[in-house]
């Protein structure tokens, strides 16, 4: 199966830059896809194939990469960006998900 | 508007058959597909099967042997089975929708937490 690597955690300030990467194991084309989960709710989908903006999601919010190294950048963070961002991949059977990168505010 | 919602038990006994629903509402099940994914918690989640627009299924290799995927498009249900649970079976159980022209979930049900414990 296609392993996905995310970093475990971020702490940022509200204003800045923040990007989250996701590494696979083999390649997936642009088929990388990212979602935002906050505590007690089910996951959201921000960005499709690597870098396309989901329906009625904020600008601030884009996705680049193909291949191997994905990054989701966030720009500016706000507050309520406090979340668990979660990739997955759909180039390779079965589809995959990262562990997740917990973002923090400061 | 798209909405999906499961149901079925919180406590299932090991060794023991947990079966869910998947309720859809705002498209139809002939048009997309739905799939079961499950997510422990604080863990990344897992994709676990699919029951595919035309009545086709597929499964996560690691849970074929356990799983099974079925509907009725009469009551635009979804189901879930799956037998000899175990612990590490506990986790939040989510049913999305996906597509042949969308192979990623735009939409998730709320989850329904299961715990398998005696």
């Amino acid at each position: 199966d296609t392993v996905l690597t995310q970093s475990p955690a971020l702490a940022v300030s509200p204003g800045e830059r923040v990007t989250i990467s996701c590494r696979a194991s083999e390649s997936v084309s642009t088929r990388m896809h990212w979602y935002q989960q906050k505590p007690g709710q089910q996951p959201k989908l921000l960005i499709y194939g690597a870098s396309n903006l989901e329906s009625g999601v904020p600008a601030r919010f884009s996705g680049s990469g193909s291949g191997t190294d994905f990054t989701l950048t966030i720009d500016p963070v706000e507050a309520n960006d406090t979340a668990t961002y979660f990739c997955q991949q759909s180039w390779n059977d079965p589809w995959t998900f990262g562990g997740g990168t917990k973002l923090e505010l400061k | 508007q798209v909405q999906l919602k499961e149901s079925g038990p919180g406590l299932v006994q090991p060794s023991e058959t947990l079966s869910l629903t998947c309720t859809v509402s705002g498209f139809s099940l002939t048009s997309y597909s739905v799939s079961w994914v499950r997510q422990p918690s604080g863990k990344g989640p897992e994709w676990m099967g699919r029951m595919w627009y035309d009545g086709d299924t597929a499964y996560n290799s690691a849970l074929k042997s356990r799983l099974s995927i079925s509907r009725d498009t009469s009551k635009n249900q979804v189901f879930l089975k799956m037998n000899s649970l175990q612990t590490d079976d506990t986790g939040t159980y989510y049913c999305t929708r996906d597509s042949y022209y969308k192979d990623y979930f735009d939409y998730w049900g709320q989850g329904v937490m299961v715990t398998v414990s005696s």
